[in-house]
């Protein structure tokens, strides 16, 4: 079964609005990283947030992580157009010699 | 920052031929690769950890014979799609992570296109 569920699969949002991703899993984790990937590419690491750490930030970015529910959720304020981009949630399971399991990803879309 | 670099972007060959794509650490070592598929709109999912100088390490289901690993180098995995079948048709992406601990990022090539007529 699917790790990483993530919530919503798709969303719209109109640019300076702040976007909300969220991603629930089963197992117990070491990490959980979030990555984005545009149309027809590779994906590109955002952040990784320790399984000891309840928030972190990175410029418009703040993941959050609560370990009790298994969920972690990325803001991304401010959208831009650029935002646009599908991003996907992995965690790095304790004991599976740091494979990443992928979640089912949100597709973001900014629109002017 | 770190780079992997994944060749060639797109493929188009015939069904029953082979397929072979290589995924480049540009500067930096790493013992282990791993191998995504993608279906369209759809998460990736894992096919293969390849590990420098040792055998592959393959997810359940899928075919060590028909999806060939090999890790010859500290910078360099292939993935040989053998006898492609249209239903091979994806998106194939390789990672890599830099040995520098269990907290450290996958760095992405951007994917190989494979389509098999």
């Amino acid at each position: 079964s699917q790790q990483g569920e993530e919530d919503p699969q798709a969303l719209s949002i109109q640019e300076g609005e702040n976007a909300t991703m969220n991603c629930s899993y089963k197992t117990s984790i070491n990490n959980l990283q979030w990555y984005r990937q545009n149309s027809g590419r590779g994906l590109v690491h955002l952040i990784l947030i320790r399984s000891n750490e309840r928030e972190k930030h990175s410029g418009r970015l703040r993941v959050t992580l609560d370990t009790s529910k298994k969920s972690s959720s990325l803001l991304i304020t401010a959208s831009r157009a650029a935002d646009t981009a599908s991003y996907f949630c992995a965690t790095d399971r304790t004991g599976t010699a740091s494979k990443l399991t992928f979640g089912t990803g949100t597709r973001l879309q900014v629109t002017l | 920052g770190a780079v992997v670099s994944q060749h060639p972007s797109r493929v188009i060959c015939k069904s029953g031929t082979s397929v072979k794509i290589e995924c480049r650490s540009l500067d930096f070592q790493a013992t282990t690769m791993f191998w995504y598929r993608q279906f369209p709109k759809k998460s990736l999912m894992l096919m293969a950890t390849s590990n420098e100088g040792s055998k592959a390490t393959y997810e359940q289901g899928v075919e060590k014979d028909k999806f060939l690993i090999n890790h010859a180098s500290l910078t360099l995995s292939t993935l040989t799609v053998t006898s492609a079948h249209p239903e091979d048709s994806s998106f194939y992406i390789c990672s890599a992570r830099e040995d520098r601990g269990q907290n450290s990022p996958l760095h992405f090539g951007n994917g190989t296109r494979l389509t098999v007529t």
